[in-house]
């Protein structure tokens, strides 16, 4: 079973509109989640992070998430794209008891004017 | 701060060919971790140092992968013989403290894209 599910490969949207990309994890993934986005030809960058405290976790860009227990869920959520979000964004998670990483299949966000 | 360096950033082989990927973290980063993102799909671990020693290569195709971190800096990551299976992005990432510490950052470096033919 797959420990972090993207419940969307793709998401287009307009410039300025709001954008929610799911994610979902399993109970084999500890709750230290992540979010990545990679822009084209280039490697992974942090968006952000939940550890622990606060559910609510802002970023960088303009970029929040949600750590919601019950739901087991983490989606990110900007109120206001830009064209230079166009991205692919993933979530990840530690499996529980180990020190790997395990990542979801990937969103791609499309921003068009 | 120089971000993780991977080499080179493109290879075309032929299926049954070898082919070798460098890595050099960012300075001071006594993790390393080697990853494989096929198209479509978020990266897999293939291994992870700590220091020079491996910690987890449970997911590395033994009998045609390898990787070494000699002296607990640069590392390499070869392929012998490559399979068509093999084409993906290797991704390269290092974060400061050891493992067992679930709260590492990863940095990444920018990949190097491999197409077997």
């Amino acid at each position: 079973a797959q420990s972090v599910t993207q419940l969307d490969s793709q998401v287009p949207v307009f410039e300025e509109a709001p954008v929610e990309l799911r994610c979902n994890y399993s109970s084999s993934v500890s709750v230290y989640l992540f979010w990545y986005v990679q822009y084209p030809n280039q490697g992974l960058q942090l968006l952000l992070k939940y550890l622990s405290g606060s559910t609510l976790v802002k970023g960088i860009n303009g970029f929040e998430a949600e750590f919601n227990k019950s739901q087991t869920s983490f989606h990110l959520r900007k109120p206001s794209v830009h064209i230079s979000d166009t991205a692919e964004y993933f979530c990840a998670g530690y499996q529980g008891g180990s020190e790997k990483l395990v990542f979801g299949k990937g969103t791609k966000l499309t921003v068009n004017p | 701060e120089a971000g993780v360096a991977q080499s080179p950033r493109y290879k075309i082989i032929e299926k049954r060919q070898s082919v070798a990927f460098w890595c050099n973290p960012i300075s001071g980063h006594a993790t390393l971790y080697w990853y494989q993102q096929i198209l479509g799909q978020g990266p897999k671990l293939l291994i992870q140092f700590q220091n020079n020693g491996v910690v987890d290569d449970s997911q590395l195709p033994k009998d045609r992968f390898s990787a070494e971190r000699l002296k607990g800096v640069d590392s390499t990551l070869k392929i012998q013989p490559a399979k068509l299976e093999d084409s993906a992005v290797y991704l390269c990432a290092s974060s400061f403290q050891g493992a067992g510490v679930y709260r590492n950052e990863q940095f990444f470096g920018p990949g190097t894209r491999l197409t077997v033919l």
